[in-house]
C-alpha cells in the first residue's frame, strides 16, 4: 500500500513551548490530509482536515489556534502544538488518501511535561 | 451520535480459531467500509475494505462480510495466530470517515 510518513515519532517537550509534527506522503501526491488524536485505549478523534493551499478545516471543539495546521505541498502536512501542556499529551496521527484508500502514518507521541 | 458501533470491545481466541469482529451504521451515505489493524504504539494500517456494491471480500485470512440491508459488516480472521493479536477499528466514509471505538484482539498461544 501507500506510505505516509510522520516525523518525529516521539516527542517531549516543557509545557509553553510548541511542538511541530510533519505528515508526509511519501509515494504519492495528497491534496487533503487528516490529522487524528488518540488516547490510550481510545479510538481515533478527527482533529481537522488539512487542505493544499487553503485553510484547514477543524472539527468542533479544536482549538484551530491551538493546533496550528498547514498543508504546504502536495507531499507534506504539518501540525504545529502551540503552547503545549500537559493536557495536550496524546497519540496524533496523520492519513492521507490515495485510490479510494485511506493510509495511516504511525503516529507521534507528544509527552508535555 | 455515535454513527458506527463495534464489538465486542474485546475477544479473546484460541489460537487456530476464528476471531468475528462486528460493526453496524446508520448512515446510509457511507460507502467505503476498511478495516484496520493497530498494534501498540504504532499507527493503523489498512487491512481489508469493501464497497457496498458486494457482499464479501477474502484477503487471505481475512474476510469482510457485508450486509447492506440490515447496515451490518464484519471481520472474520481464520486459522487465528497470536502475531494477530491487536486493535482492530471498523470505519465507514462518504466524504469524512468514522470510526468504531475499537476491539482488543488476544490470541492465545
Amino acid at each position: 500500500g501507500a506510505v505516509v510518513s510522520q516525523h518525529p515519532s516521539r516527542v517531549i517537550c516543557k509545557s509553553g513551548t510548541s511542538v511541530k509534527i510533519e505528515c508526509r506522503s511519501l509515494d504519492f501526491q495528497a491534496t487533503t490530509m487528516f490529522w487524528y488524536r488518540q488516547f490510550p485505549k481510545q479510538s481515533l478523534m478527527l482533529m481537522a482536515t488539512s487542505n493544499e493551499g487553503s485553510k484547514a478545516t477543524y472539527e468542533q471543539g479544536v482549538e484551530k489556534d491551538k493546533f496550528l495546521i498547514n498543508h504546504a505541498s502536495l507531499t507534506l502536512s504539518t501540525l504545529t502544538v502551540t503552547s503545549a501542556h500537559p493536557e495536550d499529551s496524546s497519540f496524533y496521527i496523520c492519513s492521507a488518501s490515495t485510490a479510494g484508500e485511506l493510509f495511516f502514518g504511525e503516529g507521534s507521541r507528544l509527552t508535555v511535561l | 451520535q455515535q454513527q458506527v458501533k463495534q464489538s465486542p470491545q474485546s475477544l479473546i481466541v484460541q489460537k487456530g480459531g476464528i476471531s468475528i469482529i462486528n460493526c453496524a451504521y446508520e448512515n446510509t451515505a457511507f460507502d467505503y467500509f476498511p478495516w484496520y489493524q493497530q498494534f501498540p504504539g504504532k499507527g493503523p494500517a489498512l487491512l481489508i475494505a469493501i464497497r457496498p456494491d458486494v457482499s464479501e471480500k477474502k484477503e487471505g485470512r481475512f474476510t469482510i462480510s457485508f450486509n447492506k440491508s440490515a447496515k451490518q459488516f464484519s471481520l472474520h480472521i481464520m486459522d487465528s495466530q497470536p502475531g494477530d493479536s491487536a486493535t482492530y477499528f471498523c470505519a465507514a466514509s462518504d466524504d469524512k470517515i468514522i470510526f468504531g471505538k475499537g476491539t482488543r484482539l488476544h490470541i492465545l498461544p
